[in-house]
Parts: structure tokens; sequence; C-alpha cells
């Protein structure tokens, strides 16, 4: 089993649609969540970090279930730039960060 | 620009080759990661040094990989006699004591032929 897991896609939603996107991570004792934006052969970019009380970011909304070991990304009014692969992050402790292989989302017009 | 710089930004070169790869952090971060990313896959940890020490290799790691912070700045990967599974982006990332999340660069994309 990954440590991190997540849906590949991928997510084809229209503009204006309501998406959202699970990640589930197998350690326990992981402390900090994050999810990164990646487009197409550039580098990943941080597009938000997960707190325990959820968090919203504009039209971006985190979530974290620790008792389920999952966060969850909800995208709200899809954009056309919104068009990515959106990597769920978790850090275990220290230096010790895993990446998700990414949820591919496209938005049409 | 301050933020974390990669060069050079493509790489093409023979098997059997050795190939160096440099990442100049965000000045004020001490941590400096190395990843490699292939084509549908998150990016998977290499190594990490904090300042200067190398504190942690990935067993993905092989003996032909090498990598330095001599001063706890800039960080060099060498990749010794490449074979053509190395082909992937090498990303580097930065970060400083208090954070846990990280800033990446552009990446190096290593192509083996």
């Amino acid at each position: 089993r990954k440590e991190v897991e997540q849906d590949p896609g991928p997510f084809n939603v229209p503009e204006g649609a309501t998406v959202a996107f699970n990640c589930t991570y197998s350690n326990s004792a992981s402390q900090s969540f994050f999810w990164y934006r990646q487009d197409c052969r550039k580098e990943p970019k941080l597009l938000m970090s997960v707190y325990s009380s959820g968090n919203e970011d504009g039209r971006f909304t985190a979530q974290l279930n620790r008792a389920s070991q999952y966060i969850s990304l909800l995208i709200r009014d899809s954009k056309l730039s919104d068009s990515a692969t959106y990597l769920c992050v978790v850090n275990t402790g220290g230096f010790k960060t895993i990446f998700g292989a990414g949820t591919r989302l496209f938005v049409k017009a | 620009d301050t933020g974390v710089s990669q060069n050079p930004r493509h790489k093409i070169t023979k098997r059997g080759q050795n190939v160096t790869f440099r990442c100049d952090p965000i000045s004020e971060h001490n941590r400096l990661y190395w990843y490699r990313q292939t084509l549908g896959q998150g990016p998977e940890f290499l190594t990490y040094f904090q300042n200067e020490a190398q504190l942690e290799k990935s067993r993905l790691l092989s003996d032909r990989f090498s990598a330095e912070r001599p001063k706890g700045s800039f960080s060099t990967l060498e990749i010794q006699r490449t074979e053509q599974g190395d082909s992937a982006m090498y990303l580097c990332a930065s970060t400083d004591t208090s954070k846990a999340e990280q800033y990446f660069g552009p990446g190096t994309r290593l192509t083996v032929t």
C-alpha cells in the first residue's frame, strides 16, 4: 500500500462546477498536510496548507479527517485555469515528506 | 527573483556519461531537498540536507548518485554512468526549519539516450 494515495482521475468538469478530491494517508503519526498544484511540465507549487479545523482560500477549501486518515480539496466555481494536477502532500515529521501521484483535473468551457 | 533556481533546465546525455545539476535555494532556507519525478507520478524523495549536512538518502539513490551542499547554500546532484532509467525531472526544493511547506525550483529535465 502506498503511503499517500490519490485517485489519478482525470476529472473532467465544466466551468463553474464544484469538484472535490480526496487523498488517504497510511501513517497515523503524520503531522502536516498540504495541497500542491502542478501544471504540465512545471514544478509543483504550494496551493494551501491543510489545518485540523479545515481552511478556506477563496474558491478552495481543504479538510482534514485524522480519524479516517484522509484530506480533501474542494474547488468551487471551477475556472479553465484550474486545469492542473493536484498533489496531496503529507509530512510525517522532521524532513520526511511524501507526495501522492496526483489527481488530474480538466475544466472545460 | 528570490525563488529556487536550478541549472541546467534541460540536459540530454548519452548513456554512460556523467551529469551534474545545480540548485540554488531561497537564501534564508537551511533545508534543501532533491526529488525525482517521472511522468504520471508525484515527486519521489532522493535526499535531504540541513545546512551542509546530508541527513537522509533514499533507497532510490544508488551508488551512482551523489549530492553535496558544501557551504550550506547551493547544492549539486551528480549522476555517474547514466542509464536510460535515469531519465526524469529532477526537482530541488527548499524550506526553513520552522516550516514544513517546501518551495520548488523549475527542475532539470534529464534525457538519457
